[in-house]
């Protein structure tokens, strides 16, 4: 199993430029996740989705938008980027509700300048 | 919404022991979550509690208090390969949503 799989790992945008940072999960798991990360900070939930073709809005999600279309794939896309958005951005995916350990599984990230 | 205190640094010598302390405040509380993150590294899992009491895997232990709202990270016997930052995380409200604190950066010093 490859786990949680996120791509690329590092890009450079130039500001009002889009992108899709892409994610996929091998795990058959329902839940999955979009957060940035600031130097020093906490993970910040950007969205996360329940299963196929269920999204919702976590702490930050303006500026982003995502979609499932399939449980594998989450992919989140910036419209228009701003300098704001350079962060480190995690997937994440977990089991449904039921387990008494519901961990999350994270990529390796995706490193995003915005310049 | 939800939210949580944690140290921000902790340094301590390897093969001594260090307990990482949360305070949290949310509604629909489910359970607490710890995390292991390496610099440049993604986070990874470690414990998860719902019910009061101690949660013990190897060298880690996890404890909570859900009338105090609290919880800790305990490692033992600390190695070098400890240093990273530990983040506690809230599970709250439906649909898995969990809220992570800031991060507790630990230094293990020879």
């Amino acid at each position: 199993n490859a786990g949680v799989t996120q791509t690329p790992k590092f890009r450079i945008l130039k500001i009002g430029q889009s992108m899709t940072l892409q994610c996929t999960q091998d795990m058959n798991h329902n839940y999955m996740y979009w957060y940035r990360q600031d130097p020093g900070m906490g993970l910040k939930l950007i969205y996360y989705s329940v299963g196929a073709g269920i999204t919702d809005k976590g702490e930050v999600p303006n500026g982003y938008n995502v979609s499932r279309s399939t449980t594998e794939d989450f992919p989140l896309r910036l419209e228009l980027a701003a300098p704001s958005q350079t962060s480190v951005y995690f997937c994440a995916s977990s089991p449904p509700s039921g387990y008494s350990n519901q961990p999350q599984h994270f990529g390796d990230g995706t490193r995003l300048s915005i310049l | 919404g939800q939210s949580l205190e944690q140290p921000s640094e902790v340094t301590a010598v390897e093969g001594a022991i260090v307990q990482i302390n949360c305070t949290y405040q949310t509604s629909g509380f489910y359970g607490l979550s710890w995390y292991q993150q390496h610099d440049g590294g993604a986070p990874t899992f470690l414990s998860y509690n719902a019910l009061d009491g101690l949660e013990e895997t190897g060298r880690f232990s996890s404890f909570l208090s859900r009338s105090d709202s609290y919880g800790y990270l305990l490692l033992q016997e600390l190695q070098m390969k400890d240093s990273a930052s530990y983040f506690c995380a809230v599970r709250a409200g439906g649909y898995q949503k969990v809220t992570f604190g800031i991060g507790t950066k630990l230094q293990v010093i020879p």
